[in-house]
Formats: structure tokens, sequence, C-alpha cells
């Protein structure tokens, strides 16, 4: 059973703040790293596909880094918005399971205005 | 674009009682996935297929059935449902790449066993 952690659990900052959380992912046999964002009642919505050491990508405020080496990756928010309060999953796929993905538990972001 | 389609989105069950849920993609994609969320314990990968007529199971398929005869569908049966597979039930899609390709969810099936 593979480990994917995320952390923290929850969060909540206010609206302008900017913040930071990890996954944590094996770091042998490492093939994608996959951001989601979950809001309330939705389904998961993709956010970044990540594949190469040192991937850095970014959406708007939202912004991922890679480190397959140590096995983790930080989504970033830069300028946090009450419509930014959603959970965020991160996903691991190993090498040889084709497409099967394996979530972490989520990180809950809660955005006071 | 109708992209991930499940049907239905909310049902009630009598333990023992048996039920399909429906999943349908209409984006081509060879790639089909079963999940259900419970509380506190994200996404838990039930069956997965790589294409018609390929499927395997995933984390969690104890008390499951898939089939898939089109790229299009994707159901998955309940034989004897329990209360412990009361839940929300998510299908995903991905394009030809798998892993390294998002995937696209459903708006989810919640599911009581009462």
């Amino acid at each position: 059973i593979l480990n994917v952690e995320q952390s923290p659990q929850s969060l909540h900052v206010q609206e302008g703040d900017s913040t930071n959380f990890t996954c944590s992912f094996p770091s042998s046999n490492f093939y994608a790293l996959h951001w989601y964002r979950w809001e309330t009642a939705k389904s998961p919505e993709a956010l970044f596909v990540m594949t190469l050491n040192g991937d850095e990508k970014k959406k708007g405020r939202i912004s991922a880094t890679l480190n397959t080496k140590e096995g983790y990756s930080y989504l970033y928010i830069k300028g946090s918005q009450p419509e930014d309060s959603a959970t965020y999953l991160c996903a691991f796929k190993g090498g040889t399971s084709y497409g099967k993905l394996t979530f972490g538990q989520g990180t809950i972001l809660t955005v006071h205005p | 674009n109708a992209g991930v389609t499940q049907t239905p989105k909310f049902r009630i069950l009598k333990i023992g009682q048996s039920m399909t849920l429906q999943c349908a993609q209409d984006m081509n994609h060879n790639y089909m996935y079963w999940y259900r969320q419970d509380p506190g314990m994200g996404l838990k990968l039930i069956y997965y297929s790589v294409g018609a007529g390929i499927t395997d199971k995933g984390e969690v398929p104890n008390g499951y059935n898939v089939s898939r005869s089109t790229t299009e569908d994707f159901p998955l049966r309940l034989e004897l449902a329990a209360p412990s597979q009361t839940s929300v039930y998510f299908c995903a899609s991905s394009g030809q790449g798998g892993g390294n390709q998002p995937q696209h969810f459903g708006d989810g099936t919640r599911l009581s066993i009462l």
C-alpha cells in the first residue's frame, strides 16, 4: 500500500494571505504527481499533473513544485480569496500502476473574508 | 460538452439489495475509474479499466463488480448492499497515457444503505 500524506489536514487563513501545503509520496518508482481542487458539493477538478523532478507549474495565483528525489510537492496559493476555499488533493502514480492514482487525504483550506 | 456523467445522483438502498451505478464519458477516454469517498479517508480506488473489455481491482474492490463492454460506459454493481458501502461514489476517466493525464470526475452518486 502506497503512502501519500498531505499536511496540514486543515488550514484557516485570512483573505489576502499567501499559503502553502505539502504532499509527501514515495521517492522510488515515481511516474507522476497530480493536484486536484475539490469544492464542497462538487467533483474534484484537476489543477496540475507534474512528471519531472524540479517541475514548477502555475495557474493564476496557484503554483506547485515537485521534488521526486525526496518525495514531496508543495502547492502555493498567493493572495488567498474566499473562493479558494476547497479541499486540495494530491495523488501519486507509480511507474507500474497503469493509470491508477493513490490519493492523499487532502488539505481543507478555508479562506475567511 | 457532458464529460463524465453519473446516475443516479442519490439513492437509498436496503441491506441486501442490489443496484448498478452508471457512468458514461463522451471524451473517448480509454481509462476509467471508480472511487469511493469516505469521511476523512480521501478517495479510495474500487476498480479501474484501461479499455473496453479490460478491468482490474483497485484498493477496495470487495462487494463490487464492474464491466466495460464499450469505451463510453463503466457501470459499477453492488450485489448485496451492506451498511459499510454507504459512501459517495465518483467515476472518473483519463485519456491515453493514463497516469500523466488528468482525471475528469463525474458529479458523484451519494448512496445510503439502511
